[in-house]
């Protein structure tokens, strides 16, 4: 199992240009996450799924898109990024609330 | 709503002493707390979790973490710290709502081990 994969690893973005981060886990897992880290504050949700089809906000979304069209897939959309959004993201899954299984992230930074 | 503190964002010990991570907790239903790792350039992976049961639970790397219901507490203790130790730990509660569980993290604690 190749469990959660991200791409791309790094991306570097203009003011206002968009782009798609991708997610992917193989364990078909209903629960999936979008989380961004800034350094020492954590991780912070921005959204969440619970299943193909369903999607809900965290606690960070705007500026963010989401859609959930499998089980296996977890997109973020940027759509005009901004250099607040320069940051480190993970996409995790799992079922219930067991144990989440990460990514091993995506660095953006918005120039 | 659940939240989640850690006391100290940065620790730093000795090669060979006693690691405590402090992990305070809100809750107000059962929680399932978990304690993470982030090494450099890596995503979280699962150190050791408590859903029921036991209060005293045993993870990887020699880490243990006790579920205090009175003091909602959930600390982190390692008796011998090695150099390999040194990485960023997460506190998390899972939580419930009407959309699904979500997990709450703490803004975590980076150790450092000095030799």
């Amino acid at each position: 199992n190749a469990g959660v994969t991200q791409t791309p690893k790094f991306r570097i973005l203009k003011i206002g240009q968009s782009m798609t981060l991708q997610c992917a886990q193989d364990m078909n897992h209903n629960y999936m996450y979008w989380y961004r880290q800034d350094p020492g504050m954590g991780l912070k949700l921005i959204y969440y799924s619970v299943g193909a089809g369903i999607t809900d906000k965290g606690e960070v979304p705007n500026g963010y898109n989401v859609s959930r069209s499998t089980t296996e897939d977890f997109p973020l959309r940027l759509e005009l990024a901004a250099p607040s959004q320069t940051s480190v993201y993970f996409c995790a899954s799992t079922e219930g609330r067991e144990t989440q299984y990460f990514g091993p992230g995506t660095r953006l930074l918005v120039l | 709503a659940q939240s989640v503190t850690q006391l100290g964002s940065h620790v730093s010990v000795s090669e060979g002493a006693l690691v405590l991570l402090r992990c305070n907790y809100s809750s107000s239903v059962p929680p399932y707390l978990f304690w993470y790792v982030q090494y450099p350039n890596q995503g979280l992976q699962l150190l050791l979790k408590y859903t029921t049961g036991a209060t005293l639970v045993k993870g990887i790397n020699g880490f243990e973490a006790e579920f205090k219901k009175s003091e909602t507490s959930f600390h982190l203790t390692k008796p011998s710290a090695h150099m390999s130790d040194a990485a960023e730990y997460f506190c998390a509660v899972s939580e419930s709502g009407t959309g699904g569980f979500k997990t709450i993290f703490g803004a975590g604690t980076r150790l450092f081990v000095k030799a």
